[in-house]
């Protein structure tokens, strides 16, 4: 799978919006952009994933960029629930007949202030 | 209703011994993996497999063995166990389409 590079970490204060940044310069054409986080002491949760439009879901948005080398995680109201290690993965639909695993890097450690 | 447990939650446990982890999920995936934790948070992967057949095996040493008795559960079972598996163990499992991985809650092995 491509590399990504986040930053290690970000803070940001409650019940403000978040974004994420995310950058994967060498992303292939069939390679899916999924984000997920973990929590302390949980293990890692699905957050969002998308392959070239913006998607929504009921945890928060993902913006690809045009040209797929970036996208952004946005938390639209941060709660101190939302602070975790937020993982950017890129994942080749086509690999391994769709049985591969994921390939996590350091993540971006984001604090929530009160 | 979990969708992904594993049990022993926590397992303690002297070097040389032989122990199992289970892992069952009521979703349905097609895939199921095993994740390891270190102490520095890496999160790596270590099998999956898919309809009851490993499809990998990342340089992990045989004494880890994954064993699947039906498409619902995959167990790690692990032999003599040494100071360097302590860790937190993760299950986890996805549909066959492409979509997000669901892991369990994690099982943390120390090894005394």
């Amino acid at each position: 799978d491509a590399k990504t590079t986040q930053p290690n970490s970000m803070e940001s204060n409650e019940e403000e919006p978040v974004h994420l940044p995310c950058n994967h310069s060498t992303i292939s054409g069939t390679d899916y952009i999924h984000w997920y986080r973990q929590l302390p002491s949980q293990g890692p949760e699905y957050v969002i994933h998308g392959l070239t439009s913006n998607v929504n879901n009921r945890m928060a948005s993902l913006a690809i960029a045009e040209d797929r080398k970036s996208s952004t995680l946005i938390l639209h109201r941060a709660t101190l629930r939302d602070a975790a290690v937020y993982y950017c993965i890129l994942r080749d639909a086509y690999s391994g007949g769709g049985a591969d695993g994921l390939t996590f890097g350091k993540g971006t450690h984001l604090i929530i202030q009160p | 209703d979990t969708a992904v447990s594993q049990t022993p939650k926590y397992l303690v446990t002297q070097m040389g011994n032989d122990k199992s982890i289970k892992c069952e999920q009521n979703l349905g995936h097609d895939t199921m993996y095993w994740y390891k934790q270190d102490s520095k948070k890496f999160l790596k992967i270590m099998f999956s497999y898919n309809n009851k057949e490993l499809i990998i095996n990342e340089t992990v040493p045989n004494r880890f063995s994954p064993k699947s008795p039906d498409k619902a559960h995959l167990n790690l079972h692990i032999n003599s166990l040494e100071l360097g598996d302590s860790a937190v163990y993760f299950c986890a499992s996805r549909p066959g389409w492409e979509s997000g991985y669901t892991f369990g809650s994690g099982t943390r092995l120390t090894v005394v």
